[in-house]
């Protein structure tokens, strides 16, 4: 049972564009949704994350938009760069269980 | 440096030999887990460890062990190897974990395993 549905599977943005990738979860108990990025060769790494008590949070380029009626997320990169080209995950944990549970990921390229 | 290691980094070996994946830590970190990373399925959390002598399933247990006999360690342990453990696999650690605080899980380099 995937608990985090993450999509697209693969994504090609023209650099300064924007990049969406979305996640939707079902165990309403989620409440802490970070975003992971993994470069090639590299262990993921923390991105960005939010707790369902706001609906956005921003932190330079990268924000996290957060819909808890519909049980989805997404993060934006605004002005994508090449730089920026990585695998992304989203995940959810809840308090009381300490397992973080990821979404299938993403692979992200950004185009010249 | 904070950080966490995994070795070896690559491994070839054959169905049925016995093999071990190292993990340390160097921030004395409660929590270590272990997952494997296939194409399409993301990351899946092996078996994870609260604290020491403390360890339980994650969800997809099935082929490996694991031990934590010091806070900084976590072995990853494959008895038997078959052709279906050939993977990419991530040692992690955190805090106290991820669902109490909210914490980040640091994660190793990788160690790319290919079962023949």
């Amino acid at each position: 049972q995937q608990q985090v549905k993450q999509s697209p599977q693969s994504l090609i943005v023209q650099k300064g564009g924007i990049s969406i990738i979305n996640c939707a979860y079902e165990n309403t108990a989620f409440d802490y949704f970070p975003w992971y990025q993994q470069f090639p060769g590299k262990g993921p790494a923390l991105l960005i994350a939010i707790r369902p008590d706001v609906s956005e949070k921003k932190e330079g380029r990268f924000t996290i938009s957060f819909n808890k009626s519909a049980k989805q997320f997404s993060l934006h990169i605004m002005d994508s760069q090449p730089g920026d080209s990585a695998t992304y995950f989203c995940a959810a944990s809840y308090f009381g269980n300490e397992k973080l549970t990821f979404g299938t990921g993403t692979r992200l390229t950004i185009i010249p | 440096e904070a950080q966490v290691t995994q070795n070896p980094r690559y491994l070839i070996t054959v169905t049925g030999k016995k093999l071990t994946v190292t993990c340390s830590q160097n921030m004395n970190h409660e929590y270590m887990s272990w997952y494997r990373q296939d194409p399409g399925l993301g990351l899946r959390q092996i078996y994870y460890s609260m604290n020491v002598e403390v360890t339980d399933k994650g969800d997809v247990p099935e082929g490996y062990k694991v031990s934590r006999k010091e806070k900084r360690n976590f072995p990853l342990i494959l008895e038997s190897p078959s052709p279906n453990q050939t993977s990419l696999y991530f040692c992690a650690s955190s805090l106290l974990g991820s669902g109490t605080s909210g914490d980040t899980q640091y994660f190793g380099p990788g160690t790319r395993l290919t079962v023949l």
